[in-house]
C-alpha cells in the first residue's frame, strides 16, 4: 500500500525562523508534490519534483524552496516564516507520468502549521 | 490554464440518501482527467475515482459515480446510499494529458451528512 509519511501533524514556529517541512514516501514513485490548502482556496501548488535534484515551481512558490537529495524525501523549506504562511501542507507523490493520466497523486496525512 | 469550479461551499444531506456535488471545469486541452479526493477531518486526501475525458462510460467505485457531461464541461460527484462516516470535504480535480504531472483543485464542498 502507498505510504506518503509528513514528519510532523502540528507544528507551531515564530516569524523569521527558518521552517523545515519534510516528507517521504516508499513508493518509488517519480513524482512528488507539495500543496498549501487554505479554506475557501481548495489545494495550491507551491512546487513539485520529477527526480532527484529537480524541481518546477507550481503556482505560489513565493516565500518557499524545496529539496530532493533522495528519491523518496522531499523537504519544503521556508526561508523566513512569516504570519501568511499559516495554513495547511499536503505532501503528495505520484509514479512517472507518460500515458498514465489517470494514476491518482497519493497524500501525506498533512502538517498544520502555525506561524506566530 | 486549468481551472475547476465548485459552487456547493456547504451541503448537507439525509443519511441513506443520494447527494450530488457539482464540479465543472475549464480547459483547451482535447484529453485530460479528472479525479474526486475526500478529506475527512482528520485531513488524510483520500482517493475517490477517475474520469478519464475519452471514456465512453462514466466511471463508479462503490457507492461513488460521476456523472460526466464532456459538452457542459462538468464532473459531479454522486455518493448513493449516504453515512455519516462521508461527512468530509470533498475536492474536484483535473489534470491534463502529456507531459503535465500536477493537478488543478477546485475550492471543495464540505459535506455534513445528517442522521
Amino acid at each position: 500500500d502507498v505510504k506518503v509519511t509528513q514528519s510532523s501533524r502540528y507544528l507551531v514556529k515564530r516569524t523569521g525562523e527558518k521552517v523545515f517541512l519534510e516528507c517521504v514516501q516508499d513508493m518509488d514513485h517519480e513524482n512528488m508534490f507539495w500543496y498549501r490548502q487554505d479554506p475557501g482556496l481548495g489545494l495550491r501548488l507551491i512546487y513539485f519534483s520529477y527526480d532527484v535534484k529537480m524541481k518546477e515551481k507550481g503556482d505560489i512558490p513565493e516565500g518557499y524552496s524545496v529539496s530532493r537529495e533522495k528519491k523518496e524525501r522531499f523537504s519544503l523549506i521556508l526561508e523566513s516564516a512569516s504570519t501568511n504562511q499559516t495554513s495547511m501542507y499536503l505532501c503528495a507523490s505520484s509514479p512517472a507520468s507518460g500515458t498514465l493520466i489517470g494514476q491518482p497523486q497519493h497524500f501525506g496525512d498533512g502538517t498544520r502549521l502555525s506561524i506566530l | 490554464a486549468q481551472k475547476i469550479t465548485q459552487t456547493q461551499p456547504g451541503m448537507f444531506v439525509q443519511e441513506k440518501e443520494a447527494v450530488t456535488l457539482d464540479c465543472t471545469y475549464d480547459t483547451s486541452d482535447p484529453s485530460y482527467g479528472l479525479f474526486w479526493y475526500k478529506q475527512p477531518s482528520s485531513g488524510e486526501m483520500i482517493f475517490l475515482i477517475y474520469q478519464g475525458s475519452y471514456d465512453q462510460q462514466n466511471a463508479t467505485e462503490g457507492r461513488y459515480s460521476l456523472n460526466f457531461q464532456k459538452a457542459r464541461k462538468s464532473a459531479n460527484l454522486v455518493i448513493s446510499a449516504s453515512q455519516l462516516g462521508d461527512s468530509a470535504m470533498y475536492f474536484c480535480a483535473m489534470r491534463p494529458s502529456g507531459s503535465a504531472r500536477q493537478l488543478t483543485f477546485g475550492s471543495g464542498t464540505q459535506l455534513t451528512v445528517l442522521p
